[in-house]
């Protein structure tokens, strides 16, 4: 079975950091490319950044460009997103997604059959 | 960036009516990458259909896609009391990744 565990959200000061972690089971993790898409509250669906099953292709929201990060650590079957210089309108609840396809990592394959349940990340002073 | 704009914004039907929701492309959205997603309150949306009209895996057939360029749409022939959520329509042909803003589908 499929599962996809989010940690690592909380509050945090405007210009603060945070690290969220995505613990994947269930399938060949380093088969699958990886997103992170974000909710606003009571608001719609953002995607926020992508990356490939190697690793080796990262892409970005021109909102959270140059503060975002996407990484993965194919080893621990694990995916991340380190935030930094957040902002008010980055509280969202954040889903990892996993990419419907194996061995691709053009955006033509980014629909998404699972996602985790979320976590919550608030930016207040 | 392609915007996807949806109608209506909320739809009010009975269990056993018809649900047709509709998904509009600011434009042409390449070889109809273009999936639908539900998301009930307090949940994870779900995968629907991608491809424009191909059902993901264990989706009822009760729920159809079509459409192609710039309008989409998805249809819920007869609307069981789990199918009262918000839809999401979403397009993965060029990035970056855009959704809708969503149809919220309520009971009447």
């Amino acid at each position: 079975e499929v599962q996809l565990v989010e940690s690592g959200g909380g509050l945090v000061q405007p210009g603060g950091s945070l690290r969220l972690s995505c613990a994947a089971s269930g399938f060949t993790f380093s088969s699958y490319a990886m997103s992170w898409v974000r909710q606003a509250p009571g608001k719609g669906l953002e995607w926020v950044s992508a990356i490939s099953g190697s690793g080796g292709s990262t892409y970005y929201a021109d909102s959270v460009k140059g503060r975002f990060t996407i990484s993965r650590d194919n080893s621990k079957n694990t995916l991340y997103l380190q935030m930094n210089s957040l902002r008010a309108e980055d509280t969202a609840v954040y889903y990892c997604a996993k990419q419907r396809v194996p061995y691709c990592s053009s955006t033509s394959c980014y629909q998404f059959d699972y996602w985790g349940q979320g976590t919550l990340v608030t930016v207040s002073s | 960036e392609i915007v996807l704009t949806q109608s209506p914004g909320t739809l009010s039907l009975s269990p056993g009516e018809r649900a047709t929701l509709s998904c509009r492309a600011s434009q042409s959205v390449s070889s109809s990458y273009l999936a639908w997603y539900q998301q009930k309150p307090g949940q994870a949306p779900r995968l629907l259909i991608y491809g424009a009209s191909s059902r993901a895996t264990g989706i009822p057939d009760r729920f159809s896609g079509s459409g192609s360029g710039t309008d989409f749409t998805l249809t819920i022939s007869r609307l069981e009391p789990e199918d009262f959520a918000v839809y999401y329509c979403q397009q993965y042909g060029s990035s970056p990744l855009t959704f809708g803003p969503g149809t919220k589908v309520d009971i009447k």
